[in-house]
């Protein structure tokens, strides 16, 4: 069966800071592979997705910055964190096929921006 | 693009009765429409969806609703519990090219009270 992990659980940054947090898949091959962001009592914000290594597409304008250097690891970036970073951020995958639409999340990064 | 409205932001049930939250989407070649159960820290799960050559499905307790002349889904909980506690989103997925984009909801703050 497929999992998705994701670190850290929790992270609290200066503003100012940079920022890697990482996602894997185990279970699957050629997935693909999401980043959104929930502002706390909000809605998920599509920030990043991938259909393949070195292949991503961003959906808004930030100073953060995705990158995916094997088949199932996604990592999201920054180089100077914004007290606006701050939000729970989840990595989602589904299935590398046009007839399967599920997406399912990581567990999440909790990133505090002070 | 596509846009997902929800309705309410908030709803309040006594245990035993019936809940009902509905969304509306603005791109009819939208073609899936998943709703997700969100506890308090957690990760969005999964728990039902529907594809648009279907206009209704049902889970146990769950049922979702699909009007695609109107542009509107709905997700029903029956005998509500305490354990359905929780935000819930809906979300519909465009045409994008082959991977599965998903637009969200704002989401359902749904308190169920002994």
């Amino acid at each position: 069966s497929q999992t998705i992990h994701q670190w850290p659980a929790t992270l609290v940054q200066p503003v100012g800071s940079p920022l890697s947090l990482e996602c894997t898949v185990e279970g699957t091959s050629n997935p693909n592979l999401y980043w959104y962001r929930q502002a706390a009592g909000r809605g998920l914000q599509l920030l990043f997705y991938s259909i393949g290594i070195d292949q991503i597409s961003s959906e808004v304008p930030q100073n953060l910055s995705a990158s995916r250097p094997q088949d199932r690891q996604f990592i999201l970036s920054s180089k100077k964190l914004l007290l606006s970073d701050s939000g729970f951020y989840l990595c989602a995958w589904s299935p590398d096929s046009s007839s399967y639409n599920e997406q399912f999340f990581g567990p999440g990064t909790r990133l505090t921006v002070l | 693009g596509e846009n997902v409205e929800q309705h309410p932001s908030t709803l309040s049930v006594q245990e035993g009765d019936s809940a009902v939250i509905k969304c509306t989407y603005s791109d009819s070649a939208s073609n899936y429409f998943p709703w997700y159960k969100q506890e308090l820290g957690k990760r969005p799960q999964l728990i039902i969806d529907i594809r648009s050559n279907v206009g209704e499905k049902k889970d146990q307790r769950i049922a979702v609703t699909l009007n695609k002349t109107a542009k509107h889904f709905s997700l029903h909980i029956t005998e509500t519990q305490p354990e359905d506690s929780a935000v819930y989103f809906c979300a519909a997925s465009p045409p994008s090219g082959g991977y599965n984009k998903l637009i969200f909801g704002a989401g359902t703050r749904l308190a169920v009270h002994p």
